[in-house]
């Protein structure tokens, strides 16, 4: 079975410019959520959604925007890109938004560079 | 404000020993618990989780063991394997919400 997939794996981008990360959960999971993890942290929550809607935010600005589409996949846009927002983007899915034994599982990620 | 710690940034354990991470927190709403493990380029990779109702839990040579009163897990690998050379996350949640929080990782060093 595929595991989450997440692209691009890696991008460049200046400072003041948009991006868009893009994710797909495992078969059947209905719940993605993204998290940002800088070098030598671990990975901090940005947003939660399930069923198409959002269920939680973390402690970012509304520079970062996320989506959920109808097969459940997300997309992150982050725009006016700060030297900052280099890190990288983790996806992860689940069958449900929490819970217990509702275990979180993580794509590769995608290394955003802001230059 | 750190709700979840790891203490030590990194551990060096010779192969076939026992390897012991540990994680501290401070909300007393985290009712559930995990670990995860991560290579380079790659993502964290679920190990073993632990409900607040119980004290340990056990899957194979990974055993995770909580104490409530002190805010404190542990993670047990025996006997270590070079394999487990990876850095290591703990992650707390309270099961009625919907995000974890990781501490800041422990990177194990299994030495051949």
């Amino acid at each position: 079975d595929a595991g989450v997939t997440q692209s691009p794996t890696h991008l460049i981008k200046t400072r003041g410019q948009q991006v868009t990360l893009r994710c797909s959960p495992i078969s059947g999971h209905k719940s993605v959520s993204w998290y940002q993890q800088v070098l030598g942290q671990g990975p901090q929550f940005i947003f939660q959604y399930y069923e198409k809607e959002e269920r939680g935010r973390g402690n970012f600005p509304d520079r970062f925007s996320a989506r959920q589409f109808p097969n459940y996949s997300s997309e992150l846009n982050v725009n006016a890109l700060l030297l900052g927002d280099s890190a990288l983007y983790l996806c992860a899915s689940s069958h449900l938004p929490s819970g217990r034994d509702n275990e979180q599982f993580f794509g590769p990620g995608t290394r955003l560079t802001v230059l | 404000d750190q709700q979840v710690k790891q203490n030590s940034p990194s551990l060096s354990v010779q192969e076939g020993r026992i390897s012991i991470l540990n994680c501290d927190y401070t909300n007393s709403m985290f009712d559930y618990f995990l670990w995860y493990k991560k290579y380079p380029a790659e993502g964290p990779t679920f190990l073993i989780s632990i409900s607040s109702i119980k004290d340990k839990n056990e899957d194979g040579r990974f055993t995770v063991f909580l104490n409530k009163s002190a805010k404190h897990l542990s993670l047990h690998i025996v006997p270590s394997q070079p394999g487990d050379s990876a850095v290591y996350f703990c992650a707390a949640t309270d099961s009625g919400t919907y995000k974890y929080i990781f501490g800041t990782g422990t990177r194990l060093k299994v030495l051949a």
